[in-house]
């Protein structure tokens, strides 16, 4: 059972136009969300993260919108580069669980010229 | 500051042979330590997690299996790989905070 549910799968996006990624979940107990970019080859990078208490983070380019009663969540990239082709993933941890995550299925992001 | 090393960064291994890959952690000290695994174009899936010396969560039953014989050494092992266990592995740390750092990865074909 997927928990974390994560749209698109993929993204095209011109440069200079905003990248929206989202994510939902269902388990009321996940206390923290961050989001992880992921370049060919590599390992996942945290990029920004949030907490329920929260409806924004904003880091740069990078902001994470929270809804906690819809229980959605998503990262907008402004301004978005070539730079930022990758692929992202949303995760979701649970309260007490040895900081254990559940993943999204990620999305590539192609930003193209 | 923290690090956390992955090796190798690349192994070809005949369908099976023995497999083990480590992954260890510089600049904290008793962390949790995770192996996932990436398949091509996938998600992570979460294989192991460890709170502490000995100390094993297996997540899927698999022909894998983990050791953490030292504070921030942790060991992913199989004794005979299969053509399905060919993938990204993945090393992760986390201590104090919920945040993951994970390790540059380590990309294993399995012939």
């Amino acid at each position: 059972q997927q928990q974390v549910k994560q749209s698109p799968q993929s993204l095209i996006v011109q440069k200079g136009g905003i990248s929206i990624i989202n994510c939902a979940y269902e388990n009321t107990a996940f206390d923290y969300f961050p989001w992880y970019q992921q370049f060919p080859g590599k390992g996942p990078a945290l990029l920004i993260a949030i907490r329920p208490d929260v409806s924004e983070k904003k880091e740069g380019r990078f902001t994470i919108s929270f809804n906690k009663s819809a229980k959605q969540f998503s990262l907008h990239i402004m301004d978005s580069q070539p730079g930022d082709s990758a692929t992202y993933f949303c995760a979701a941890r649970k309260t007490g669980t040895a900081s254990k995550l559940t993943f999204g299925t990620g999305t590539r992001l192609q930003v193209t010229l | 500051s923290q690090t956390i090393h992955q090796w190798p960064a690349t192994l070809v291994q005949p369908v099976g042979s023995p497999l083990s890959l480590e992954c260890t952690v510089e600049g904290t000290s008793n962390p949790n330590l995770y192996w996932y695994r990436q398949a091509a174009g996938r998600g992570l899936q979460l294989l192991f997690y460890s709170v502490g010396i000995g100390q094993i969560s297996s997540e899927v039953p698999q022909n894998l299996s983990a050791s953490r014989p030292q504070d921030r050494q942790f060991i992913l092992s199989s004794k005979k790989l299969l053509l399905s266990d060919s993938g990204f592995y993945l090393c992760a740390w986390s201590g104090g905070s919920e945040t993951q750092y994970f390790g540059p990865g380590t990309r294993l074909l399995v012939l």
